[in-house]
């Protein structure tokens, strides 16, 4: 089975620009949740789909935002980017996103923002 | 304010000793915790996880420890191998939720000298 992918994996933005970021999950799974990861926060939540519907959402501005299509396939947008938004974005796909199901990682996207 | 904290950014061991990688935890509601490692390039890969109502969870050389009373959770690696070298992240959520609410620690990077 094909891993978690993500594309692009690197990508140079200007600050006020959007960005969209892709992620395809293992197949078969529904759930798939976004992560942010900077060396000063960690790896914090972004949000959650499921059935093509946000399910849970972290603390982040509304310029985050997210939807899945009807294959499981998602993606994220980031609007009015600001340098803060520099980070490693990872997506995560399981089975039905129950908490006993383990998460899969893909290997990320690299946001810079100049 | 951080749910999960990890102290100690980064640990060094020789190889063949034992590596200990520690995580706190504020939130009372908090009843399952992962350990995920994480190379340079690649996505989070799940390593181990334990329910609040054991204290021990052993899966080959690695075996997490938790003391619900300190709220503090531990992973041990016996022995420890180069290719053990990176950084580990501690998580937990309420198992009645989803995965959405899974939170991440600052992570750990461990390297394990030859």
């Amino acid at each position: 089975k094909a891993g978690v992918t993500q594309t692009p994996r690197y990508l140079i933005k200007t600050r006020g620009q959007q960005v969209t970021l892709s992620c395809s999950p293992i197949s078969g799974h529904r759930s798939v949740s976004w992560y942010q990861q900077t060396p000063g926060q960690g790896l914090q939540f972004l949000f959650e789909y499921f059935s093509e519907t946000q399910r849970n959402k972290g603390n982040f501005p509304g310029r985050f935002s997210g939807r899945q299509f009807s294959n499981s396939r998602s993606e994220m947008n980031v609007s009015t980017l600001e340098l803060g938004d520099s980070a490693l974005y990872l997506c995560a796909s399981s089975l039905d996103g129950r908490a006993s199901e383990t998460q899969y990682f893909g290997p990320g996207t690299r946001l810079l923002v100049l | 304010d951080q749910q999960v904290k990890q102290n100690s950014p980064s640990l060094s061991v020789q190889e063949g000793r034992i590596s200990i990688l520690n995580c706190d935890y504020t939130n009372s509601m908090f009843d399952y915790f992962l350990w995920y490692k994480k190379y340079p390039a690649e996505g989070p890969t799940f390593l181990i996880s334990i329910s609040s109502i054991k204290d021990k969870n052993e899966d080959g050389r690695f075996t997490v420890f938790l003391n619900k009373s300190a709220k503090h959770l531990s992973l041990h690696i016996v022995p420890s191998q180069p290719g053990d070298s990176a950084v580990y992240f501690c998580a937990a959520l309420n198992y009645g939720g989803s995965q959405g609410n899974l939170i991440f620690g600052k992570g750990t990077k461990l390297s394990v000298k030859p």
